[in-house]
């Protein structure tokens, strides 16, 4: 069984450009959450999305940064306009479902680091 | 709101050492604890976990009691071995869904 499946795992762009994250879930899961660790800091709740519909993106910041999960296809978390302090990592997560005795019990993927320049 | 404080790290100890990771919390309601591991490279993998007080998650050696009176969720091995080297993530989850609230993480090196 292949697990969460994030690319690119590395990411490089410049002030004002656009970063687009990818997560494939393990199979099977239908719920989706994209975390971001800060250098020095602990994972951020950003957005928890099952297909098609955002759950809870409470953790998402106001601006520019977007994320869906399609009918087909991964889950996406876009940034535009990039600035400095998107530089992190982000993690996405999958679960296959929000029942009481497996709450809280995630599967991560590697990892996304994105480098602003 | 919620949170979770975990001791600085990086820790580093000789292989055969005892373990012990601090963990503390604050949140509203009862919440469900948990300590995931990230080795290097990897993503984080759930190591253990315990969902109401006094429980005991355990898990490859290590443990950690819910300790509802101090806040606490510390985890400890007897005996850690260099392929225990990783940083270790304190969380916790009230409410619905699977939101969790993670700890700065601590990272452990173990050393022959």
């Amino acid at each position: 069984n292949a697990g969460v499946m994030q690319n690119p795992r590395h990411l490089v762009r410049r002030r004002g450009q656009e970063a687009r994250l990818r997560c494939s879930p393990m199979k099977g899961h239908s719920h989706v959450y994209w975390y971001r660790q800060l250098p020095e800091e602990g994972l951020k709740f950003m957005v928890y999305l099952q297909k098609e519909n955002i759950i809870d993106e409470s953790g998402m910041p106001k601006e520019r940064f977007s994320a869906e999960f399609p009918k087909e296809g991964p889950s996406i978390l876009r940034i535009q306009q990039v600035v400095r302090g998107d530089s992190a990592a982000y993690f996405c997560a999958s679960s296959s479902s929000t029942a009481a005795r497996t709450a809280g019990e995630l599967f991560f993927g590697e990892g996304s680091r994105l480098t602003v320049l | 709101g919620d949170s979770v404080t975990q001791m600085e790290g990086p820790v580093t100890l000789s292989e055969e050492a005892f373990l012990t990771i601090n963990c503390t919390y604050t949140a509203t309601g009862y919440p469900s604890l948990f300590w995931y591991v990230q080795y290097p490279g990897e993503g984080l993998q759930l190591l253990l976990k315990a969902t109401k007080a006094d429980d005991k998650g355990s898990n490859k050696g290590f443990e950690a009691t819910y300790r509802k009176e101090t806040t606490s969720f510390h985890l400890e091995k007897g005996s850690v071995q260099v392929s225990d080297s990783a940083v270790y993530f304190c969380a916790l989850h009230t409410g619905g869904g699977n939101k969790l609230t993670f700890g700065t993480g601590t990272q452990l090196k173990v050393e022959l």
